[in-house]
């Protein structure tokens, strides 16, 4: 079974500023994806970015970028620049390519998120 | 477009009752999926159905009924709720294309049961 841990259960930044949230993972899949979704007070899961773990690439995504490092099971996210809109929870998640049956995505517990003026 | 429609938004209802959540997607995916999410907590899987079929249930009590009638519509049945069962359900759908599998989630019905 696969377990996605989030060690930072909240954080702060000022705005414009530069935050990583953690995150790290066990599997013994060597195919899978990882995912960063955040969920600001509506409630509503947006999709911030996305990994393919045979990409040594690191996505970026405009203010947003990973840094993917297979061998340590690790999968932390950057955001440059920080906007007031940011404050969010922040989950991480883990997914296995499955040719079988629909896939699943393992989120960790989330790290809240807080950007002040 | 990667828009997950849902409704209702909110909803209470009382134990005896009987209520139904819709989720809709017009992006082709023909993978839906139903979560369940309490406060500060991270979503639970409940149901997947991938190609109009139930192909994942997560031991959900009888009182919740998925129902998937079109490749586009997905249905929560609930009947019978306990107090328990307040919380934020959420819609998701994807790809069934190997590497397209990224999931997309509607805004969540919230549901309150008295």
């Amino acid at each position: 079974a696969q377990t996605v841990t989030q060690s930072q259960p909240e954080m702060s930044v000022q705005e414009a500023e530069t935050v990583t949230l953690s995150c790290t993972y066990d599997t013994s899949e060597n195919n899978y994806y990882l995912f960063w979704y955040k969920q600001p007070p509506s409630r509503q899961m947006i999709l911030v970015i996305r990994q393919e773990a045979y990409k040594q690439q690191n996505a970026t995504e405009n203010r947003f970028s990973v840094n993917f490092q297979k061998a340590a099971k690790s999968f932390s996210l950057k955001i440059s620049d920080s906007q007031l809109g940011d404050t969010a929870m922040y989950f991480c998640a883990f997914m296995t390519l499955n040719t079988g049956t629909a896939s699943k995505l393992t989120f960790g517990t989330g790290t809240r998120l807080q950007v002040t003026l | 477009d990667t828009e997950v429609t849902q409704t209702p938004k909110h909803l209470v209802m009382g134990m005896t009752n009987k209520k139904s959540l819709k989720c809709e997607q017009h992006m082709g995916h023909r993978a839906m999926y139903w979560y369940k999410q309490k406060a500060k907590k991270p979503p639970e899987l409940m149901f997947v159905y991938s190609y109009e079929k139930l192909s994942i249930n997560e031991s959900v009590p009888s009182r919740f009924s998925p129902e998937c009638p079109n490749s586009s519509l997905l249905n929560l049945h609930l009947h019978a709720l306990q107090p328990e069962d307040s919380a934020l359900y959420l819609c998701a759908s994807s790809q069934r294309l190997v590497g397209q599998e990224t999931q997309y989630f509607g805004p969540g019905t919230r549901l309150l049961v008295l």
